[in-house]
């Protein structure tokens, strides 16, 4: 499975946007890159994913660069409750895919 | 509650005990998980099964055995276990095994051993 890399952790502002970036370099043409995250004491939860467009839905945005070898999630306002582990994941498009997690982003807020 | 609920929430148990999780998903998924996340360590998958049946096996000891007798539900069998196997033991679903779907997990058993 490709490696992300991701900063350890971030700190932001409530109400603020947050982008937290992803770097994957060696992403091949089929990998989807799927975004999760954890809140203390609970199971992993499903954000987004993408493969090459943007992409957004009610939670936050994908931002995928066009050579595909980074993307940046972003939350357009920040509340306590987005304080999680945000883990960014290349899954393989074929039928053996699977999530592989890494350590992910520890994303503070501040009120 | 996210559509995958497993049971029990927490659960101690002794090295010579035999217990199981169970998992259980009506989201008409095709694909069950079972991951370990020990303390300070990123989440490990431990089994896959695709249309119940099992395609990984990621080098778990035998002492963890799982069993998936339909597509809605998922168990996980523990005997003889470690102390050093005490962790949060997650479990997911997927429609499909590719990259274009998302997995939905479910708030985990904390395994405590001793």
């Amino acid at each position: 499975d490709a490696k992300t890399t991701q900063p350890n952790s971030m700190e932001s502002n409530e109400e603020e946007p947050v982008h937290l970036p992803c770097n994957h370099s060696t992403i091949s043409g089929t990998d989807y890159i799927h975004w999760y995250r954890q809140l203390p004491s609970q199971g992993p939860e499903y954000v987004i994913h993408g493969l090459t467009s943007n992409v957004n839905n009610r939670m936050a945005s994908l931002a995928i660069a066009e050579d595909r070898k980074s993307s940046t999630l972003i939350l357009h306002r920040a509340t306590l409750r987005d304080a999680a582990v945000y883990y960014c994941i290349l899954r393989e498009g074929g039928s053996q895919g699977n999530l592989i997690f890494g350590k992910g982003t520890k994303l503070s807020v501040k009120p | 509650e996210t559509g995958v609920t497993q049971t029990p929430r927490h659960l101690v148990m002794g090295m010579t005990n035999k217990k199981s999780l169970k998992c259980e998903q009506h989201l008409g998924h095709n694909a069950m998980y079972w991951y370990k996340q020990s303390a300070k360590k990123p989440l490990e998958l431990m089994f896959v099964y695709s249309l119940e049946e099992r395609v990984e096996n990621n080098s778990v000891p035998s002492r963890f055995s799982p069993e998936c007798p339909n597509s809605s539900h998922l168990f996980l069998h523990l005997h003889t276990l470690q102390p050093e196997d005490s962790a949060l033991y997650l479990c997911a679903s997927s429609q499909g095994g590719g990259g274009g779907y998302g997995y939905t997990f479910g708030s985990g058993t904390r395994l405590t051993v001793v």
